[in-house]
């Protein structure tokens, strides 16, 4: 069974680093792409970034100076960084599986809220 | 980057009615776009891929058709279930891109 759970601090202050963790089960992540998706509250989904299979990386240009995206095969976990946060980024952020590395999100994980603030 | 711009932004329906999302990219994306409906407090689920093929599991009373920059999502025989948000993206280019929503309401 495909499955994907992000954890890490629900509470970030302004300027800090988010760090997230996405641990996946079911499936390989050197079989998979990993993508990070974010929903800010009762807003619409942006894509983050991706680490594929070969473990080479894709990030959205408009956060690309502030992201890293990493993994861990042996512990099966994802890791996204974040730095210089701001009350915006305060979202839920979801990881997700690419089917065969297309881009189409055929399992997501239940997200984790993140909220900014002092 | 490209748009997506999807349309309408909330839909009011009743039970057994037929209801259409559309979405429109910016350039061509070559078919390159798929359906999630994302029901409240949950993560979204995959619909529909390649335009237009159903996703393993998903009722055959969800469709998906267009080509080009034009697309859109059809639900026959709505059902109380259906009640949700779709989005549409587009995975032709990066960075993959999101329509803005629409919420189905039952009437």
């Amino acid at each position: 069974q495909v499955q994907l759970k992000e954890s890490g601090p629900g509470l970030v202050q302004p300027s800090q680093t988010l760090s997230l963790t996405c641990t996946v089960s079911g499936f390989s992540l050197t079989s998979y792409t990993v993508s990070w998706v974010r929903q800010p509250p009762g807003k619409g989904l942006e894509w983050i970034g991706a680490i594929w299979s070969g473990g080479s990386t894709d990030y959205n240009s408009a956060l690309k100076s502030r992201l890293s995206i990493s993994r861990d095969t042996s512990k099966s976990q994802v890791l996204l960084k974040m730095n210089s946060l701001q009350t915006e980024d305060t979202a839920i952020y979801f990881c997700t599986r690419e089917a065969g590395g297309t881009g189409v999100m055929d399992a997501w994980g239940q997200g984790a809220s993140v909220t900014v603030s002092s | 980057d490209i748009q997506m711009t999807q349309s309408p932004a909330s839909l009011s329906a009743s039970l057994g009615e037929t209801v259409t999302i559309e979405c429109r990219a910016s350039e061509d994306i070559y078919n390159g776009l798929a359906w999630y409906q994302q029901k409240p407090g949950k993560s979204p689920q995959l619909l529909i891929y390649n335009a237009n093929s159903l996703h393993t599991g998903v009722p055959s009373r969800f469709s998906g058709s267009g080509s080009g920059t034009q697309y859109s999502l059809k639900i026959n025989s709505l059902q109380s279930e259906d009640v949700a948000s779709y989005f549409c993206q587009q995975y032709y280019d990066y960075p993959y891109t999101f329509g803005a929503g629409t919420k189905l309401e039952l009437k």
